[in-house]
């Protein structure tokens, strides 16, 4: 079926640093999603791209369909970031299913 | 803007009984999803629902019935509880139009322990 890589796994930043994360798709996808999931569980739509990049203070995202990846660009880390960010791919042209990667685990310390 | 409301948010059940999720939303979204999540892993989708008494299996189902009785509502059934089982489950919705923006809203889930 779909699958959705996500790397890392985990990664640690420190205030001020930034890092990007990666999402690669096994198949093709109309669009991408990145969410961020903080402590208390809830999840958060950071960015939905169909093509390009979009961009949102510190946060810029970049969706390659062709070349079947996604990335997450982390700039000027702050404590506040920390938390499992996952990316989702689709829905499919006509379809409505959505998949997701197994996320990355931030943490940004002082 | 709207709201997604899960209940219960804790659910404690006993091994092999039947236990229901609730979930609505005020968006008016076409489509609603329900995605379950384990301890540190990502989310796994159950069932989807792109309209009223619609329902699409997901990757997970078995194990699991839905009902979209109506546009707002969307519940789970876990059908048999399994015992230790431990997860979260979450309930998103999106506007669903198939051919456009799909962003996905969620509410803050379910907790369900089984003793």
């Amino acid at each position: 079926g779909d699958q959705v890589e996500q790397s890392p796994s985990a990664l640690s930043l420190h205030e001020g640093t930034s890092s990007a994360l990666r999402c690669n798709f096994t198949t093709t996808t109309r669009s991408v999603q990145w969410f961020r999931q903080n402590s208390r569980g809830s999840l958060i739509n950071l960015f939905y791209l169909a093509s390009g990049t979009k961009e949102n203070g510190r946060l810029k995202s970049a969706f390659d369909s062709k070349e079947l990846y996604s990335t997450l660009h982390i700039r000027d880390a702050q404590l506040e970031d920390s938390g499992t960010y996952f990316c989702a791919a689709g829905p499919r042209t006509g379809g409505y299913k959505v998949v997701f990667g197994s996320g990355t685990r931030l943490l940004v310390s002082p | 803007g709207g709201i997604i409301t899960q209940t219960p948010k804790f659910l404690i059940g006993q091994e092999g009984q039947k236990l229901t999720l609730k979930c609505q939303q005020n968006f008016n979204h076409d489509t609603m999803y329900w995605y379950r999540q384990d301890s540190g892993k990502g989310l796994r989708l159950i069932y989807y629902s792109i309209t009223e008494n619609d329902l699409q299996k997901g990757d997970l189902s078995e194990g699991y019935d839905a009902s979209r009785e109506k546009k707002s509502s969307f519940s789970l059934t876990v059908t048999s509880a399994q015992k230790n089982e431990m997860a979260v489950f979450l309930c998103a919705s999106s506007i669903g139009t198939g051919g456009g923006q799909n962003t996905l809203y969620f509410g803050a889930g379910t907790r369900l322990s089984v003793l």
